[in-house]
């Protein structure tokens, strides 16, 4: 199945600072993407739907200033958590869904943050 | 708004059984999919298996099979011989036309040896 790589697996900064996480589809080209947010023993919350070449679209109730959704090609989008703060350590997950192709959607490893 | 639920938090099946793991979804679309995802203790996400709407013959993976009930709008999942590495937590997840993916609550299975 295609392959979505996501890096780093994990972070751990202080809290004011930014973090960026790269989301890349290794094999094939993703016009969309998608940003889950997961607590622990939780569902996975979608947070935005990022679109190649144009803005992202955030879901309600998330600050589209603090997470920072940039999709510049058709294989890499990046989430920027900017000021990160102690609640905004979570276990962030992209998923790609390939051009043309089937309606599955393939997801990366996730990143956990921890902020201190 | 769509909206997926799963009823059960927690299920468990002896190794070599087999267990069916419920669904239901909320929509007001004709055509959509469903599908059914792992996520081992890893936290990848796997795909186990997709439904078509249009379709009506259940979808199969191997050991991996769904009910898929559109007028009740239900979708469970059947995973026969249960083996270890089926342990897991599970969630159903409804994709509209349009691109959003909804995910339910998630089961989390355990196979007893």
């Amino acid at each position: 199945g295609a392959v979505v790589s996501q890096h780093p697996s994990w972070v751990i900064c202080k809290s004011g600072t930014s973090v960026k996480i790269e989301c890349r589809s290794l094999d094939f080209q993703a016009t969309t993407m998608f940003w889950y947010r997961q607590f622990p023993k939780q569902s996975l919350m979608l947070m935005a739907t990022s679109n190649e070449g144009s803005k992202a679209t955030y879901e309600q109730g998330v600050e589209k200033d603090k997470f920072l959704i940039n999709h510049a090609s058709l294989t890499l989008s990046t989430l920027t958590v900017t000021s990160a703060h102690p609640e905004d350590s979570s276990f962030y997950i992209c998923s790609a869904r390939e051009v043309g192709g089937s309606e599955k959607l393939f997801f990366g490893s996730g990143t956990q943050l921890s902020v201190l | 708004a769509q909206t997926v639920t799963q009823s059960q938090p927690e299920m468990s099946v002896q190794e070599a059984e087999t267990v069916t793991l419920s669904c239901t979804y909320d929509t007001s679309e004709s055509d959509y999919y469903l599908f059914w995802y792992k996520q081992p203790p890893s936290r990848q996400m796997i795909l186990v298996i997709r439904q078509e709407a249009y379709k009506q013959q259940n979808a199969t993976e191997n050991r991996f099979s769904v009910n898929f009930q559109k007028a009740a709008k239900s979708f469970s999942l059947k995973i026969s011989d249960s083996q270890l590495g089926d342990a897991a937590m599970y969630f159903c997840a409804y994709r509209r036309t349009g691109n959003q993916f909804y995910f339910g609550t998630g089961t989390s299975l355990t196979v007893i040896p």
